[in-house]
């Protein structure tokens, strides 16, 4: 079993939809969450991270991380053809990350 | 803004070449990491420093080696190139202080060996 677990999509939605991304995890120490965005032909760059459970919003954008379930979550409201993307998870006990495969979002008009 | 370059964008060689892959940031982070990008497999850590003359193997560090000789520049080299290392390969750095997960990557090179 892999130690973190992304659906890879690809997720087509009109613009305007309340996109929902998750991920889930088997090992208990992970601490921090993260989200990173990566466009096409560029490298990944961190859009929230998250420490331990709870909430997190910036913008359009919430992060939710439930422990208890191993699971986290990222939405996007609102969603733009901007948005078009693929959405990593990770996650961090220590110095590394451990990344989820990545799932591919297309917004379109 | 953090820069993190890498030497070339797309790169081809042949089976059994020795290849340098080469990463500089330009913002004194102290913890440098290179990746491999895989459809279906996501990012794995090859390799990763925290410090100069530092390294500590990632997740899959067969065929690869590092280097780390000046604190912005960390460089992948794969002794031998062969087919299944056919890949992307991203370099990312992070302060020692923000742990590992704000990192900061490079825009990646596409390997093609033949």
């Amino acid at each position: 079993q892999k130690e973190v677990e992304q659906d890879p999509g690809p997720l087509s939605v009109p613009e305007g939809a309340i996109v929902s991304l998750n991920c889930t995890y088997s090992n208990s120490a992970f601490q921090y969450f993260m989200w990173y965005r990566q466009y096409s032909r560029k490298g990944p760059e961190l859009l929230m991270y998250t420490y331990s459970s709870g909430n997190k919003e910036d913008g359009r954008f919430t992060a939710q991380v439930d422990k208890s379930s191993k699971y986290i979550s990222l939405f996007i409201r609102d969603s733009q053809p901007s948005d078009s993307a693929t959405y990593l998870c990770a996650m961090s006990a220590r110095r590394k990350l451990i990344f989820g495969t990545g799932t591919r979002l297309q917004v379109f008009p | 803004d953090v820069k993190v370059t890498q030497s070339s964008r797309y790169l081809v060689k042949r089976t059994g070449e020795k290849v340098f892959l080469e990463c500089v940031q330009d913002m004194d982070h102290e913890n440098m990491f290179w990746y491999r990008q895989d459809p279906g497999l996501g990012l794995r850590l090859i390799y990763f420093s925290y410090d100069v003359k530092m390294k500590e193997k990632g997740d899959i560090p067969e065929g690869y080696s590092v280097s780390r000789e000046k604190k912005e520049r960390f460089s992948l080299i794969l002794e031998s190139a062969s087919t299944n290392q056919t890949s992307m390969y991203l370099c990312a750095s992070s302060l020692v202080n923000s742990g590992a997960y704000e990192q900061y990557f490079g825009p990646g090179t596409r390997l093609t060996v033949t």
